[in-house]
């Protein structure tokens, strides 16, 4: 059984550029949700996939954007990047939206800078 | 909305000692409370979570109390070790059309040799 994947680990940007993550699901998910964690903080809800549609939606502006794709991978966008971006972006995947229902599995994230 | 306050922020125990930390939540509606516990450049793992129709749960040497009256949960770790070192998040969720986790920031725990 293959875990979360996530990429790239590390990326820098500059402010004011855009960006791409990429999240391949745990086989069987059907879920994404993504998460913004900042250095010494919890992980802070982004927004939720679920059978490629949106499912729920955080505090995040609309430059903070998401995809999933018919075999369950997601990707989030961040456009217009602001220095406060810079954190380490978690995309965890279920067989379920309800995280009660089914517990999320972290990826390792991936570690956004913007300079 | 949910918000989770944890503490405390540090902790640090010796091998061998117990350790708690405790978490409160808002909102009533919170119903499913996991912990996580998130190795240094590692990805967060589910420990152990608790609903709120159980008081108590046991895992070997980790325990999760859910007091719903007061709105707070608890982990306990008994006989630490080294590698439990660690940062601990507590997390909560409401089943009402929430497909959220919110959680607390963390409490970083040392053992201490």
């Amino acid at each position: 059984e293959t875990g979360v994947t996530q990429s790239p680990t590390h990326l820098i940007k500059t402010r004011g550029q855009q960006v791409t993550l990429r999240c391949s699901s745990q086989s069987g998910h059907n879920t994404v949700s993504w998460y913004q964690q900042a250095l010494g903080q919890g992980p802070q809800f982004i927004f939720q996939y679920y059978r490629e549609e949106e499912n729920g939606r955080g505090n995040f502006p609309p430059r903070f954007s998401g995809l999933q794709f018919p075999n369950y991978s997601s990707e989030l966008n961040v456009n217009a990047l602001e220095l406060d971006d810079s954190a380490l972006y978690l995309c965890a995947s279920s067989i379920d939206p309800d995280p009660g229902k089914s517990p999320l599995h972290f990826g390792n994230g991936t570690r956004l800078t913007v300079t | 909305g949910e918000n989770v306050e944890q503490h405390p922020s540090t902790l640090s125990v010796q091998e061998g000692d117990s350790a708690v930390i405790k978490c409160t939540y808002s909102d009533s509606a919170s119903n499913y409370f996991p912990w996580y516990k998130q190795e240094l450049g590692k990805r967060p793992q589910l420990i152990i979570d608790i609903r709120s129709n159980v008081g108590e749960k046991k895992d070997q040497r980790i325990a999760v109390t859910l007091n719903k009256t007061a709105k707070h949960f608890s982990l306990h770790i008994t006989e630490t070790q080294p590698e439990d070192s660690a940062v601990y998040f507590c997390a909560a969720a409401s089943n009402f059309g929430n497909e959220k986790l919110t959680f607390g920031t963390g409490t970083r725990l040392t053992i201490i040799p």
